[in-house]
């Protein structure tokens, strides 16, 4: 069965500075892709970043960035210049099997102080 | 808006009571999910539909649970007989093919 572990339930960051955010999987695909979502305390789950197990390039979107290595299967997720904003829980997910369901971890919660 | 939608947003029922909740997915998404999260926990697998479809289960989906998706548009999900275990929030979300898109979901309350 595929696992996707977040080991840390808390992370503090200070407003501005840079936060990484860790997560290890276990597939033995091949192929695959990997998501951060966040969840703000509203609840909907918003997709923050994916990345797609073939491309060594790490995915980008404006603030966020992640460190893939595909062969220690670690998926971290790195959060720039911090905002009030970003405060909410983090779950990493792995798309599994061939209808592409999503495994998550049980999640990060992320509190940003000002 | 064109984002995934969930009706009811939220839902208090006795135990043994039926209940139902609907899904719209985005338009021409033909990939649905309905997945079940706890307090404190990540969202766990329920169903999938491709289309009208359903292609898989979870063995968390008992037999007290059933989902639809008529001409592959909205979905529902019906749980049969409520127990207190069933108390959680329920998501679904869409996808054209390998990037989910979730629901604000429904948070069921069984007393």
């Amino acid at each position: 069965a595929q696992t996707v572990t977040q080991s840390q339930p808390e992370m503090s960051v200070q407003e501005a500075e840079t936060v990484t955010l860790s997560c290890t999987y276990d597939t033995s695909e091949s192929d695959y892709y990997l998501f951060w979502y966040k969840q703000p305390p509203s609840r909907q789950m918003i997709l923050v970043i994916r990345q797609e197990a073939y491309k060594q390039q790490n995915a980008t979107e404006n603030r966020f960035s992640v460190n893939f290595q595909k062969a220690a299967k670690s998926f971290s997720l790195k959060i720039s210049d911090s905002q009030l904003g970003d405060a909410a829980m983090y779950f990493c997910a792995q798309e599994t099997g061939a209808n592409s369901k999503l495994t998550f971890g049980k999640g990060i919660t992320l509190s940003v102080r000002p | 808006d064109t984002g995934v939608s969930q009706d009811p947003r939220h839902k208090i029922t006795k135990r043994g009571q039926n209940v139902t909740f609907r899904c719209d997915p985005i338009s021409e998404h033909n990939r649905l999910y309905w997945y079940r999260q706890t307090l404190g926990q990540g969202p766990e697998f329920l169903t999938y539909f491709q289309n009208e479809a359903q292609l898989e289960k979870s063995r968390l989906l008992s037999d007290r649970f059933s989902a639809e998706r008529p001409k592959g548009s909205f979905s529902t999900l019906e749980i049969q007989r409520t127990e207190q275990g069933d108390s959680a929030m329920y998501l679904c979300a869409s996808s054209p093919w390998d990037t989910q898109y979730f629901g604000p979901g429904t948070r069921l309350t069984v007393l």
